[in-house]
């Protein structure tokens, strides 16, 4: 089993849908849980950064985290064409050195057609 | 958000040549950096990890011979392909990590560099 699992799509919705991502882990000492976007052949870019449980939302966007069921949820209203990329979802847990080092999942392709 | 910038975006080389690519933290000293390498519709494969002035830290699988990391400075970390070849091709990503506050929890992806190697 894989430390993090995520479906890798893709995900085919309409525009204005609201759309809910999804992750599970294994690992109970991850602390840090994070949402990152990528556009084709560029690098991810940060959307949602949460610690421990809980809801955070930023815009159109809701992170949600149960650290109890290790799941965790991203979550896009009013879905918009642009929207169209893939989400990996991240999590983190302080290393022996110190560092918190990401694991990622393998991302979800989502694709919001008009 | 911090910056990290990774040069050059896009590189062809010949089978046999080396390459180099650079990672820089523009705002913030990076204490650990990753290198990721991504293959079409696939996710992000780790590399290595390196921590400034110390040797990389190499995933299973990945040649350290072939793949070299210098993080010299808090700013930045290279990659260089030695000798590659055509299954080199890819995409590959940078990413840092700084040190205090949200800053060494969260990681900041450079831009990428897509190598083809011909």
């Amino acid at each position: 089993q894989k430390e993090v699992e995520q479906d890798p799509g893709p995900l085919s919705v309409p525009e204005g849908a609201i759309v809910s991502l999804n992750c599970t882990y294994s690992n109970s000492a991850f602390q840090y849980f994070m949402w990152y976007r990528q556009y084709s052949r560029k690098g991810p870019e940060l959307l949602m950064y949460t610690y421990s449980s809980g809801n955070k939302e930023d815009g159109r966007f809701t992170a949600q985290v149960d650290k109890s069921s290790k799941y965790i949820s991203l979550f896009i209203r009013d879905s918009q064409p642009s929207d169209s990329a893939t989400y990996l979802c991240a999590m983190s847990a302080p290393s022996s050195g110190g560092s918190y080092i990401p694991t990622f999942g393998r991302g979800t392709s989502l694709i919001v057609h008009p | 958000g911090a910056v990290v910038s990774q040069h050059p975006s896009r590189v062809i080389c010949k089978s046999g040549t080396s390459v180099k690519i650079e990672c820089r933290s523009l705002d913030f000293q990076a204490t650990t950096m990753f290198w990721y390498r991504q293959f079409p519709k696939q996710s992000l494969m780790l590399m290595a990890t390196s921590n400034e002035g110390s040797k990389a830290t190499y995933e299973q699988g990945v040649e350290k011979d072939k793949f070299l990391i210098n993080h010299a400075s808090l700013t930045l970390s290279t990659l260089t392909v030695t000798s590659a070849h055509p299954e080199d091709s890819s995409f590959y990503i940078c990413s840092a990590i700084g040190s205090g506050g949200r800053r060494n929890t969260e990681a900041f992806f450079g831009q990428g560099t897509r190598l083809t190697v011909v």
